[in-house]
């Protein structure tokens, strides 16, 4: 399977623990979003990057979220110190990047459950 | 980027034609409307996009007047396994903003 793939896709941890989440986008593409999407919501963005740079951050990005995508191939969302509200399936999604409109390919999903 | 507008679920039986409109008053110029579809715990997938008339490809049509304020997704003959979450978003560049999609349930 060549689309985008996201470990763990199931995630239960307490209160106050790390998380880290792993995003493998289709080879070729050079952009990666993360998305986060709570129960009968809309994915809303987070961030993204075009190769290894993180050009975009939301608001919805706290200083407890951080993403890196260190060598433009994966990406990892890590959440530090959760919170219940953290609670949600993290989606993440990757294009070519050439510039322009760009239909975005989204990988499975993480579902993160904070105890 | 404009907000879109779409009624938050629709139902419908095996084999009609369902059609979804989403309202996007202030759409800009060099924004494309385009249409995805998840299912639960999934991803979205891309369905169609366009910029004004009419698109179709093999699994859906879409429709867009003169002042592209608004847009028609066409499904013709669903099925059941076309019962999922539609999300039309306006994009002009980059961030694709979701809003709260519209739920189709299909019937038998």
């Amino acid at each position: 399977d060549t689309g985008v793939s996201q470990d763990p896709r199931h995630k239960i941890t307490k209160r106050g623990q790390n998380v880290t989440f792993r995003c493998d986008p289709i080879s070729e593409h050079n952009r990666l979003y993360w998305y986060r999407q709570t129960l009968g919501q809309g994915p809303e963005f987070l961030t993204y990057f075009q190769n290894e740079a993180q050009l975009e951050k939301s608001r919805l990005l706290s200083d407890r979220f951080s993403a890196e995508r260190p060598k433009g191939s994966f990406s990892t969302l890590e959440i530090q110190r959760t919170e219940q509200g953290d609670s949600a399936m993290y989606l993440c999604a990757s294009n070519i990047g050439t510039g322009g409109l760009e239909t975005q390919y989204f990988g499975p999903g993480t579902r993160l459950l904070v105890l | 980027l404009a907000k879109t507008t779409q009624p938050i679920s629709m139902d419908s039986y095996e084999g009609q034609e369902v059609n979804i409109t989403c309202s996007h008053n202030n759409i800009a110029t060099n924004d494309y409307i385009t249409w995805y579809q998840q299912f639960p715990s999934q991803g979205p997938r891309f369905i169609i996009q366009g910029y004004k008339t009419k698109v179709t490809n093999e699994v859906a049509s879409l429709f867009i007047p003169a002042d592209r304020k608004s847009s028609t997704l066409s499904l013709p003959r669903v099925s059941l396994s076309d019962t999922a979450v539609y999300y039309c978003l306006v994009e002009g560049g980059f961030k694709t903003i979701f809003g709260a999609g519209t739920r189709l349930f299909v019937k038998a």
